[in-house]
């Protein structure tokens, strides 16, 4: 069966500093993965996905994610993170049919300090 | 740009009474999707529906769920008899068929039910 972990439940990064954010995920075949962000009381946006191909992908609000096979993980990063991504972030997996449900992880807390 | 939407943004019911939530998905999407999301916990599917049939359910979505596709727009959610445990946000989201490539599936905002 498919899972999901983000090991950190809750970041703290200085506003200008870097973050990455860890997600793993167990799958069969390969995994249609996903980073959604949501602000307090906001919904789901999603932030970027890796479906195929180059395994760094380029997200909005300046993030990016990289597919690492070997190490069955899909971190999200950013080089220097503003006041306003602070927000609880949320990596997914999709099963294998295209349409199918997504899987997601518990969710990282991200607070960003002045 | 297209969105999802979601009506009301916050239900508050009491135990043992029924609720819908309804949902606009984006107008040429053919798959439509329930999540809900309990205060602190993660983000769990509840049910998938397509061609105007459930596709997949999860074990949370027992008897006292439903879905219903009744117009060409609205896709609800029905709890028959909603429990304190029913109190969470629930996410609608829906998506488009794409040849060679998953579907992407775009949320909505999010209704915030309450059962007291």
């Amino acid at each position: 069966a498919q899972s999901v972990t983000q090991p950190d439940i809750h970041i703290t990064v200085s506003e200008g500093a870097s973050l990455e954010l860890r997600c793993n995920y167990s799958y069969g075949a390969t995994p249609y993965l996903f980073w959604y962000v949501q602000s307090p009381g906001q919904g789901l946006q999603l932030l970027l996905k890796y479906f195929s191909g180059d395994t760094l992908v380029q997200g909005i609000k300046g993030f990016e994610a990289e597919f690492k096979r070997s190490q069955s993980s899909f971190n999200l990063r950013k080089p220097s993170v503003h006041w306003s991504d602070a927000a609880e972030y949320f990596c997914a997996v999709g099963s294998g049919d295209s349409w199918g449900k997504l899987q997601f992880g518990a969710g990282t807390q991200v607070v960003v300090t002045p | 740009e297209p969105e999802v939407t979601q009506t009301p943004s916050h239900q508050v019911t009491q135990m043992g009474q029924e609720v819908i939530l309804r949902c606009v998905p984006i107008s040429n999407h053919l798959y439509f999707y329930w999540y809900r999301q309990i205060l602190g916990q993660k983000v769990e599917f509840l049910v998938s529906f397509y061609n105007n049939e459930i596709s997949e359910k999860s074990e949370i979505f027992d008897d006292q769920f439903s879905v219903e596709r009744p117009d060409g727009s609205n896709f609800t959610l029905k709890i028959r008899s909603t429990k304190l445990e029913d109190s969470a946000m629930y996410f609608c989201a829906s998506s488009a068929p794409r040849r060679s490539s998953y579907n992407e599936q775009f949320f909505g905002p999010g209704t915030r039910l309450t059962v007291l």
